[in-house]
């Protein structure tokens, strides 16, 4: 089945700077890539995902890059801001197939 | 998008007691899932709730520790039966929207079982 491995754990970043967040996957099939940010008490909740036929997406301060010959896709931050404090998770998912599977998730933190 | 909510957002329990977690989405979906969060534990999948059928449960999960229902397309519910601590969890319900099947969360539910 898909694995998927993300790094870093944890990440602290000085406010105003950019924040990068990778993560690998195992199965060639994949092709929908979703990232979650969850704060403190509150679920997870979707902030950018990217499909298999596109190399690199953007949403104001945030975008993700795919790279599907190497299996990695990174999270992008741009100008960390305090309210980007959030542990985020990537996940993966193969045509055809239902079930999301997770990273182990990044604590970033933004240092004011 | 979808809008989920969830009943209760939090309680504390008593082990050898179950609890039913409800799970409400704004729109009809297809797939619906329920997911378990240990602290500071990355998302583990329970079981897919299918609608009008038995839930198809994940390895290490079962029917009689955490029986799932699906009335309809809008609604299912969680139980967990005869609790122990290491029940305590978060508890969050998941749906998939549109022909692109984008994944949604609920708030969770927070369960301390004592």
């Amino acid at each position: 089945g898909e694995n998927v491995e993300q790094h870093p754990s944890t990440l602290s970043v000085q406010e105003g700077d950019s924040a990068v967040i990778k993560c690998t996957y195992s199965d060639s099939a994949s092709n929908y890539f979703p990232w979650y940010k969850q704060e403190l008490g509150k679920g997870p909740q979707l902030i950018i995902d990217i499909r298999s036929n596109v190399g690199e997406k953007k949403d104001q301060r945030i975008a993700v890059t795919l790279n599907k010959t190497a299996k990695h896709f990174s999270l992008h931050i741009t100008e960390t801001q305090p309210e980007d404090s959030a542990v985020y998770f990537c996940a993966a998912r193969s045509f055809g197939n239902e079930k999301l599977t997770f990273g182990t998730g990044t604590r970033l933190t933004i240092i004011p | 998008s979808a809008v989920i909510s969830q009943k209760p957002s939090r309680d504390i329990c008593q082990r050898g007691t179950s609890l039913t977690i409800q799970c409400q989405v704004d729109s009809q979906v297809t797939m619906m899932f329920w997911y378990r969060q240990q602290p500071g534990q990355s998302l583990t999948l329970i079981a897919t709730a299918n609608q009008g059928s038995e839930a198809t449960y994940e390895s290490g999960f079962v029917i009689d520790k955490f029986p799932i229902s699906r009335p309809n397309l809008t609604f299912s519910t969680l139980t967990v039966s005869n609790m122990s601590p290491e029940d305590s969890s978060i508890y969050l319900c998941s749906v998939t929207t549109g022909s692109a099947g984008t994944q949604y969360f609920g708030p969770g539910t927070r369960l301390l079982v004592l």
